[in-house]
């Protein structure tokens, strides 16, 4: 059982705007940053969204990020086919331990 | 360029120990702590814990607490993963990853430990 809360599928249509839920507590997600992370199959994570909205170089303007109180989203517009992946959320938590969310796996229709 | 490379995959059987490597370059080793992330077959993301390249000091997962043990050899650039008494359910693909503001920007390709009888 993961210590922050995603939906475990998500889907969309190409050029459709699809958003990922992360729900957390004042421990996590309310007091620290929040990063998500991309994994395409057999590969490690990719970095998508630091610091709650910041994104690496590279990472293209569709992946935007926001946290509200104990909740974060990330949300995807333009979705392409290879958007297809499994999404994560992570955040540190008081404790000096970082926890992630479960993961949610995006189809692309 | 900045990377991370991890040593292979391993075969252990139940109560076993398996030592992970994870060499890293193109950075300045001791500037950057290290994390170690595991997933199970079909499953999630899972933090194991910390280590600072430069103290050697180290913080673990509660779950793993007593199992896990993290080190480094500044003269290498190379951070370990030791994880005791293995069992079934250990069986899964380890990670290192980098830390600092871009948390896990850097990851190294995994490490696959399979524990079977």
């Amino acid at each position: 059982q993961s210590v922050l809360t995603q939906p475990p599928s998500a889907s969309g249509t190409p050029g459709q705007r699809v958003t990922i839920s992360c729900s957390g507590s004042s421990s996590n997600i309310g007091s620290n940053y929040v990063y998500w992370y991309q994994q395409l199959p057999g590969t490690a994570p990719k970095l998508l969204i630091y610091r709650n909205n910041q994104r690496p170089s590279g990472v293209p303007d569709r992946f935007s990020g926001s946290k509200s109180g104990t909740s974060a989203s990330l949300a995807i517009s333009g979705l392409r086919s290879e958007d297809e992946a499994d999404y994560y959320c992570a955040a540190w938590d008081d404790s000096l331990s970082v926890s992630f969310g479960g993961g949610t796996k995006l189809t692309v229709l | 360029q900045v990377q991370l490379v991890q040593s292979g995959a391993e075969v252990k059987k139940p109560g076993a120990s398996v030592k992970v490597s994870c060499k890293a370059s193109g950075y300045t080793f001791t500037s950057y702590y290290m994390h170690w992330v595991r997933q199970a077959p079909g499953q999630g993301l899972e933090w194991m814990g910390i280590i600072n390249p430069s103290g050697g000091s180290t913080s673990y997962a509660q779950k793993f607490q007593g199992r896990v043990t993290m080190t480094r050899d500044t003269s290498t650039s190379t951070v370990y993963m030791e994880l005791s008494s293995l069992r079934s359910e250990d069986t899964a693909v380890y990670y290192c990853a980098r830390g600092g503001i871009l948390l896990f920007r850097v990851w190294g390709q995994g490490t696959l430990v399979t524990v079977s009888s």
